[in-house]
Order: structure tokens, then C-alpha cells, then sequence
């Protein structure tokens, strides 16, 4: 089926702290994928994107790379902050529809 | 960048009351916006695609009598809640997709609405 799946959380991390959040995706073709976060409260904020297989998406100092050969685009920042915390979503776009199809999400704590 | 706005951010209503919400694209135009419901803890349920100058497209299991969306211009949907019961009650988001763009969606800052 075509589907996204994201690592289970919450994911509770020191601050300065290496953050990796897997994801994967099942689909026909080569979508657009992309990491959204949520604050507390708030609606959805596009965090990177990447649109071609090897593509690096960064932004803020998270990264994720557009992994064709093993259909994932894991979410990594070197050192996260307090103000990191949050809910993150790993989605791939539906080629011919325009729609968005979205994991279910990680909670990411992180504690001074 | 672009910026997408919802109007009300919080709305409380009595049961069998009527609610809209609007969606606004304030630097760009969408003759594509979505409409998004996310319970708590959990992701995005898409509940319909609206479409500037025609019919909404709906999810498998949305009343489309119930949930009412108007897209009237290339800068506003609307999403109406009609006869509202208190298992209505939820925070529903809008997206909207930049014309001529790639395929990003941009997502307004939510409606939080509860169903006394």
C-alpha cells in the first residue's frame, strides 16, 4: 500500500543531545517528502522538504536525505534545543491528487 | 513565505448550532485548500479537498451535508459544521497548495472547536 511510518514516542532527549527520527514510505514513483512540526497548540509548519531521490532538505539545523534505495528520510539535528520540543511528521505527497499522506507523528521532549 | 490564516482560532458552540471557519491564503492564491481533523495525540485526518469554482472532493466515511465547504474564491475556503454535536468537537486545520507551485502544502495555525 502507500503509506508513511514514522518511529514510535515520545523520543526524550538532554539538550545538546543527537536527534534521529526514522522514517519510511511505501509508494509508486517517487513522491515529494517532507517534514512537518506541530507546536503545542498550533497548526502544522513545514520544517524541509526534498523532491528528487539524494536530495538534502535542512532547515534550523535538522537535515533529512531522500533515500530512494532504502525508501526512507530520517529527520536528524546534531544538538537539539529545549524549544525543539514538539510533534513531528514525516509525510510523502500522492502523485496524482495533491494530497499529503502523513505519518502518525513523534513527540519530541527535550529536557534541559 | 507563504502564510495561510483560520478564522476563528477558537470557537465554543452550543449543541445544533452552525459553525464556520475560514481559511485564507494571505500571499499567494490556492484554487486547491485542504481540510484537515486531528484528535488528540493523534495525525491529520484529511476530510476533504476544496476546489476554487467547484464541488469539494470528500474522504471516505465525511458527510459532505455536515460538513460544508465552500471555496469561493482563490484566496478563501470555508468549512461549515452544520447541526453541531459535541462529538464534532475537534481541531481542524487548513492547507492550502500555492497555484503553479510544487506540491507543498501550507498549513493554517488551526480552529479549535468545542461542542457544549
Amino acid at each position: 500500500g502507500n503509506s508513511v511510518t514514522q518511529m514510535e514516542g515520545p523520543v526524550t532527549l538532554s539538550e545538546e543531545a543527537f536527534l534521529t527520527i526514522n522514517c519510511t514510505y511505501t509508494a509508486t514513483g517517487y513522491p515529494s517528502l517532507f517534514w512537518y512540526v506541530q507546536y503545542p497548540g498550533e497548526g502544522l509548519q513545514l520544517l524541509l522538504k526534498a523532491t528528487k531521490a539524494d536530495d538534502k532538505g535542512s532547515n534550523k539545523g535538522f537535515e533529512a536525505t531522500y533515500r530512494k534505495e532504502t525508501t526512507s528520510f530520517h529527520l536528524e539535528k546534531g544538538s537539539v534545543q529545549v524549544s525543539d520540543s514538539a510533534v513531528y511528521f514525516c509525510a510523502r505527497s500522492s502523485s496524482n491528487t495533491g494530497k499529503l499522506i502523513f505519518g502518525q507523528g513523534t513527540t519530541l521532549q527535550v529536557k534541559p | 513565505g507563504a502564510v495561510v490564516s483560520q478564522h476563528p482560532s477558537r470557537v465554543i458552540c452550543k449543541s445544533g448550532t452552525s459553525v464556520k471557519i475560514e481559511c485564507r491564503s494571505l500571499d499567494f492564491q490556492a484554487t486547491t485548500m485542504f481540510w484537515y481533523r486531528q484528535f488528540p495525540k493523534q495525525s491529520l485526518m484529511l476530510m476533504a479537498t476544496s476546489n476554487e469554482g467547484s464541488k469539494a472532493t470528500y474522504e471516505q466515511g465525511v458527510e459532505k451535508d455536515k460538513f460544508l465547504i465552500n471555496h469561493a474564491s482563490l484566496t478563501l475556503s470555508t468549512l461549515t459544521v452544520t447541526s453541531a454535536h459535541p462529538e464534532d468537537s475537534s481541531f481542524y486545520i487548513c492547507s492550502a497548495r500555492e497555484d503553479g507551485g510544487e506540491e507543498t502544502q501550507y498549513f493554517g495555525p488551526g480552529t479549535r472547536l468545542l461542542v457544549l
